[in-house]
């Protein structure tokens, strides 16, 4: 079971330019979210989608956007990547999007921004 | 607003060696509670949950309790292995701002390295 993929699995960006982290589940799982990992910080949300179709912005949305024409994909964008922008990505989702529901992660990607 | 504090780390223990990892809480109403566990290189899995008060949840050998009255949630195993070096996060759910959007909130991670 595939489960959640991210693409790519690493890349280092200069800034200013533009990327699009992808994200593709195959759980059907109506609920995905980006969180970004940084040392000492936890994880902390981006941005989420509670269906295909919405999206809604997470704790730390600045400088991301999403969005969700499917129930299978959720792929975050950095229109100009900054350095504190470096961070490792993941994706998650679950069946729902309420509150208890386990989410399930991908494998991250790594993003370095110089 | 809603919290969760781990123990820092790095935590060091040889085989065998009985392992604790503490979680505190900060929450209203009720939260579901998580271990996730977080192996080099890979992403987050979940290791195990508990949903209500006195909930017991295991995996894998590890376990943790769900404490209401001391807002904890602290993981424990009886014998380490090396297969368990690893970053262990405690989360618990949330909901986000005024909408039903359940989020996780995530202490800032445990490392644990276990010698031969």
């Amino acid at each position: 079971t595939a489960g959640i993929t991210q693409a790519p699995t690493s890349q280092i960006l200069a800034a200013g330019r533009s990327m699009t982290l992808r994200c593709t589940q195959d759980m059907r799982h109506n609920a995905m979210y980006w969180y970004r990992q940084d040392l000492g910080l936890g994880l902390r949300l981006i941005h989420y989608s509670n269906t295909a179709g919405t999206t809604g912005k997470g704790e730390v949305p600045d400088g991301y956007s999403v969005s969700r024409a499917n129930t299978d994909d959720f792929p975050l964008t950095l229109a100009s990547a900054v350095p504190s922008q470096t961070s490792v990505y993941f994706c998650a989702s679950s069946p729902y999007s309420g509150k208890g529901e386990t989410q399930y992660f991908g494998p991250g990607t790594r993003l370095l921004v110089l | 607003g809603n919290s969760v504090t781990q123990m820092e780390g790095p935590v060091t223990l040889s085989e065998e060696a009985f392992l604790t990892i503490n979680c505190t809480y900060t929450a209203t109403g009720y939260p579901s509670l998580f271990w996730y566990v977080q192996y080099p290189g890979e992403g987050l899995q979940l290791l195990l949950k508990a949903t209500k008060a006195d909930d017991k949840g295991s995996n894998k050998g590890f376990e943790a309790t769900y404490r209401k009255e001391t807002t904890s949630f602290h993981l424990e195993k009886g014998s380490v292995q090396v297969s368990d070096s690893a970053v262990y996060f405690c989360a618990l759910s949330d909901r986000f701002g005024s909408s039903n959007t359940g989020k996780l909130i995530f202490g800032q991670g445990t490392t644990l390295q276990v010698k031969p």
